[in-house]
């Protein structure tokens, strides 16, 4: 069974300061790798996601991941932080029976 | 394009009671997924389905039902509601399944008292 484990529930950075969340994942057979943010009272939206087509994979508001195969790791990353980023972040894992499973999700606050 | 809408916002409803949420995809996507978030548990997947046929199956209880219709709008179902039961589900749709972008409606918070 494939799944993801998110390294830290809450995270606090300053303003302008790098983000890092964490993800490792655990799958048999090569994984479609995701990150979601929820922002308060609102559903998941796509931040990025990996297909195997490059390892280093560039999304929406300046957030990029890095798929290291060696290491399992999934991390997610933005040079500086903007008060707009917190919000709750979710790492995700699919294969090719569509069971996509979650991570329990990090918490971002953003210090002024 | 509308996005994916789920009805109710909000529900309230007591131990024992029955419960139907509604999920209508965006249009033109086959597959609707459900899942559940609590505080404690973070987000569970309930099940998916595609073209009206449940696809994948999470781990929770037979209280636990969905179907989906052909229009592909989704409804979840609980029977004989317990007091964990109470969570936000949310509902994603996509063209194919999870292997892609999910789409996220707002969620159904449901309360059971």
């Amino acid at each position: 069974a494939q799944s993801v484990t998110q390294l830290g529930s809450h995270v606090s950075v300053s303003e302008g300061a790098l983000v890092l969340l964490r993800c490792n994942y655990s799958s048999s057979v090569p994984p479609y790798l995701f990150w979601y943010v929820q922002y308060p009272n609102q559903g998941l939206q796509l931040l990025l996601k990996y297909t195997s087509a490059a390892t280093l994979v560039k999304g929406i508001n300046g957030f990029e991941a890095e798929f290291k195969k060696s290491e399992t790791s999934f991390h997610l990353t933005k040079p500086s932080a903007h008060m707009s980023d917190a919000a709750e972040y979710f790492c995700a894992v699919s294969s090719l029976r569509n069971d996509m499973r979650f991570g329990a999700g990090t918490r971002l606050t953003v210090k002024p | 394009k509308a996005g994916v809408t789920q009805t109710p916002r909000y529900l309230i409803k007591t131990r024992g009671q029955q419960v139907t949420l509604s999920c209508s995809p965006i249009s033109g996507h086959r597959s609707v997924s459900w899942y559940q978030q609590t505080p404690g548990q973070g987000l569970q997947f309930l099940f998916e389905y595609f073209s009206e046929t449940q696809r994948n199956k999470g781990n929770f209880p037979g209280r636990f039902s969905g179907r989906q219709f052909s229009n592909s709008r989704s409804e979840m179902n609980v029977s004989t509601l317990e007091l964990g039961d109470s969570a936000l589900y949310l509902c994603a749709s996509s063209f194919e399944g999870a292997r892609e972008k999910l789409f996220f409606g707002s969620g159904t918070q449901l309360s059971v008292l």
